[in-house]
Parts: C-alpha cells; sequence; structure tokens
C-alpha cells in the first residue's frame, strides 16, 4: 500500500490559519488522498478528499502538488474546536478499506 | 438522522474470553467496515462487510470474526482474548452503490479492557 508521511504533531494560534502537510511520494495513479480528524474520545471524521485539483469545502482546502507525491490541507481560520488529530489517506479506487497512518496532532492555543 | 451507532461503549473481559461487538450504520448505508485502534495510534483496518460477505479483510488473525445481517447492522466477534486486545474498535459506514471514494462515516466505538 501507497504510504503517507506526517508531521507528528503541530501547534497553531486560534483564528490563524492552519496548513497541515503530507507527503505521498509513492502514490499511485489510481489514489485518491482523503483527509480525516479525530476529535478526542469521539470516531474519526471526514474532512475532504481529491485526487489531482485542489479542492475547497465548508471545512477545509486540499492542496494538491502538480506531481501529486505531496499534498496540504488548509484550515482557514483554526479554532480550538479544530484541535484533533489529522490523518491524510491514500485510497485506491477498487478498495473500500482506509489504511490510517499516525497522523498530525494539532493543537490550538487561545 | 442517526449516526453510526455503536454498542457497548465500554466493555470489561478477562484472558480468554470472548467477545462480541455490535454497530448499527448510517441510515441508507450498505457497507461496515471495523478498525481496531490502540491507544496513541491510529486505526487499523480489520475487515468490511458488504451484501452479509466478507469483502476484503487487513492483517487480523481468524480469532477477529464478523457478521453482517440483512438490515446492515454488524458484529464484530473476538475469541481467545488477550491483553493486547484492549483497544478502542471503531464501526464506520458508507454507501457502496455510489463508489468506493464515498466517505465513511465512523462511530464513537467500544473501548473494550482485557484484564
Amino acid at each position: 500500500d501507497a504510504k503517507t508521511t506526517q508531521p507528528n504533531s503541530m501547534e497553531s494560534n486560534e483564528e490563524e490559519p492552519v496548513h497541515l502537510p503530507c507527503n505521498h511520494s509513492t502514490i499511485s495513479g489510481t489514489d485518491y488522498i482523503h483527509w480525516y480528524r479525530q476529535l478526542p474520545s469521539q470516531g474519526p471524521e471526514y474532512v475532504i478528499h481529491g485526487l489531482t485539483s485542489n479542492v475547497n469545502n465548508r471545512m477545509a482546502s486540499l492542496a494538491i502538488a502538480e506531481d501529486r507525491k505531496s499534498s496540504t490541507l488548509i484550515l482557514h481560520r483554526a479554532t480550538l474546536r479544530d484541535a484533533a488529530v489529522y490523518y491524510c489517506i491514500l485510497r485506491d479506487v477498487p478498495n473500500n478499506d482506509m489504511r490510517f497512518g499516525a497522523g498530525t496532532r494539532l493543537t490550538v492555543k487561545p | 438522522d442517526a449516526g453510526v451507532t455503536q454498542s457497548p461503549t465500554h466493555l470489561i473481559k478477562t484472558r480468554g474470553q470472548q467477545v462480541t461487538l455490535r454497530c448499527s450504520p448510517k441510515s441508507g448505508h450498505d457497507t461496515v467496515s471495523w478498525y481496531q485502534q490502540a491507544l496513541g495510534q491510529g486505526p487499523q483496518f480489520i475487515f468490511q462487510y458488504y451484501e452479509e460477505e466478507e469483502r476484503q479483510r487487513g492483517n487480523f488473525p481468524d480469532r477477529f470474526s464478523g457478521h453482517q445481517f440483512p438490515n446492515y447492522s454488524s458484529e464484530l466477534n473476538v475469541n481467545a482474548l488477550l491483553l493486547g486486545d484492549s483497544a478502542l474498535y471503531l464501526c464506520a459506514s458508507s454507501r457502496r452503490a455510489r463508489g468506493s471514494n464515498q466517505p465513511q462515516h465512523f462511530g464513537d466505538g467500544t473501548r473494550l479492557s482485557i484484564l
């Protein structure tokens, strides 16, 4: 399985933008890039996904490098509620399972 | 609209016992996946059920088994429990018919402790 590499932890100040990086140098042409986050004491929550083009939704933006070997999840204005572990996952189209790594623990300071 | 519900929320067992965990998928979803999450780690895929059959399986021994019912709900069974089976067990559901890249919706898990 193609793997992803994320920093173990990051810090942000409240109401500032946050850029969470993910490296996936072995990505294949059929792999979608998915992001989930896990708030304390909860199950993971879908954030966003994309294939080649940048994507925006109400929660976040996903910027995908032109060679697709890296991507960045962007939270435009971090709130205290955004403190969570963020997982970057590669998901092959035929497969319906997801392989999680250790993720990035985001701390948001007031 | 209820999301994914799991029961029980917490469970304590002893080594060698057997346990059954239950999951009701989100309304309209037909595919259920199970994950094990050890403390401080990301979830690890156990298996996935669709149309009452196991469709994919992760790297877990056959002590881990499951079942899906006609109403799409699912059970995870673990036999001969080991101390290392202590973890949060997560259930996720999705709608397979719309393609495999549909987001999975997770429950809040069952915390299993083995003494």
